[in-house]
């Protein structure tokens, strides 16, 4: 692979499921996100990392869990999906966290919570 | 609070020019971003700035003016894969990023 890649394309979800998202990078990158993009609004920041074994909570963290566990993947889980967390989820990397470095995107999780 | 005020949808026409703008409000500032998203894929960068003036890059440039909270992005001979939305990104005092909603642009032949 090549860049940062996501996992499943798209998913219909029953509200009380569990559900984890997968994402992966190939690029050596320190830093991971992962935000949910909603019509009319920015990306919003769910949970970060700066580095393995590090995570952090972003913007809108409530109902959502990550673990940095290597480098590569970052996993996001919805313990109990709810239908307000039915989005586009992005899951994005850069070089290093914390300074101006350009993040590069995944092709996006479409979730529906039903 | 932080904010970020772009416009939703502008409409231009084929090899014409257009700049969207954007105005910001952060709590310090290191620097604004552009991204490019098409309709159904991700963003992809397109620009940084953190100095004062304007960055060409090949078709598109963007400006700053860190005085008045202001950027703009200048798209030159339009083609019409240029139909995608432009995300104007500010990055804040503890380097966290503020999104703008985007704005949507639709060109026509």
């Amino acid at each position: 692979i090549a860049g940062i890649t996501q996992a499943p394309t798209s998913q219909i979800l029953a509200a009380g499921r569990r559900m984890t998202l997968r994402c992966t990078q190939d690029m050596r990158h320190n830093a991971m996100y992962w935000y949910r993009q909603d019509l009319g609004l920015g990306l919003r920041l769910i949970h970060y990392s700066n580095t393995a074994g590090t995570t952090g909570k972003g913007e809108v963290p409530d109902g959502y869990s990550v673990s940095r566990a290597n480098t590569d993947d970052f996993p996001l889980t919805l313990a109990s999906a709810v239908p307000s967390q039915t989005s586009v989820y992005f899951c994005a990397s850069s070089l290093a966290g914390g300074v101006n470095h350009e993040q590069f995107f995944g092709p996006g999780t479409r979730l529906t919570v039903l | 609070g932080q904010n970020i005020d772009q416009p939703t949808e502008m409409t231009a026409t084929e090899g014409a020019i257009v700049q969207i703008n954007c105005t910001y409000q952060t709590s310090g500032f290191n620097g604004l971003f552009w991204y490019q998203q098409h309709a159904g894929e991700a963003p992809t960068f397109l620009s940084y700035n953190v100095l004062d003036g304007l960055e060409e890059k090949g078709r598109f440039s963007s400006f700053l003016s860190r005085s008045k909270g202001y950027s703009y992005l200048l798209l030159k001979e339009l083609q019409m894969k240029d139909s995608a939305s432009y995300l104007c990104v500010a990055l804040d005092s503890n380097y966290q990023l503020i999104w703008g909603a985007g704005t949507k642009l639709i060109i026509k032949p």
